[in-house]
């Protein structure tokens, strides 16, 4: 079964930061990885889709990266703002369904 | 504007009945889900439909039931077999692999 895993948990930055969120998984056969947000009691946001012949996916500020081979992708954020302050989630599909993981909380500081 | 409507926003269930979520969509989506979410841990699935008239177990059916009678809905019964129902509700869906998931803004749903 595949397991997803966020580190870190939670993350408190100053605005302005630039920052690195990590999910890790461990089956490489996969199709896609998605980044979600996630607003206290909301639904979740697709952020940005990597499908498994990609190495990365760019949206304005968001950079996410996929190594498949090491079962690793990474959500870099760039000068962070506090309306970044958000869970996010990373999930996976390799199967009918994606897979989630347990969220990183960030909180960005005026 | 098209999107996911999940309604009520809040759902009280009293011991042994029965309560349904709604999920409606009209993004034209084959793909619909049902996942639950609880304090500080991942979504888990629940229930998931491919197509009109065709659902499958996800990892945590025991205790819940869905059909899936038009393309646009796909409701979600807590039966009185949940013992530990209270939780966040998330309905999704996609238009097939490799293409995002759209979520709507959830039900929680907590124990009387």
């Amino acid at each position: 079964k595949q397991e997803v895993t966020q580190i870190p948990a939670a993350l408190s930055v100053p605005e302005g930061e630039n920052l690195v969120l990590n999910c890790s998984f461990t089956d490489s056969a996969i199709y896609n990885l998605q980044w979600f947000r996630q607003d206290p009691g909301k639904g979740l946001t697709s952020l940005l889709l990597i499908q498994s012949s990609q190495r990365e996916q760019t949206s304005g500020r968001l950079n996410a990266s996929l190594d498949k081979s090491s079962g690793r992708s990474t959500l870099y954020i760039a000068a962070s703002q506090p309306g970044d302050s958000a869970t996010y989630l990373c999930a996976v599909d390799s199967g009918y369904a994606l897979n989630f993981g347990k969220g990183t909380s960030l909180l960005v500081t005026p | 504007d098209g999107g996911i409507t999940q309604s009520p926003k809040y759902l009280f269930r009293k011991e042994g009945q029965n309560v349904t979520l709604s999920c409606e969509q009209n993004l034209n989506h084959d793909a619909m889900y049902w996942y639950r979410q609880d304090p500080g841990q991942g979504l888990r699935l629940i229930y998931y439909s491919q197509i009109v008239n065709d659902f499958q177990k996800g990892d945590i059916a025991e205790g819940y039931s869905v059909s899936r009678e038009k393309k646009e809905s796909f409701p979600l019964t807590v039966t009185s077999a949940q013992k530990n129902p209270t939780a966040f509700y998330l309905c999704a869906s996609s238009s097939g692999r490799n293409e995002k998931l759209f979520f709507g803004s959830g039900t929680q749903l907590s124990v009387l």
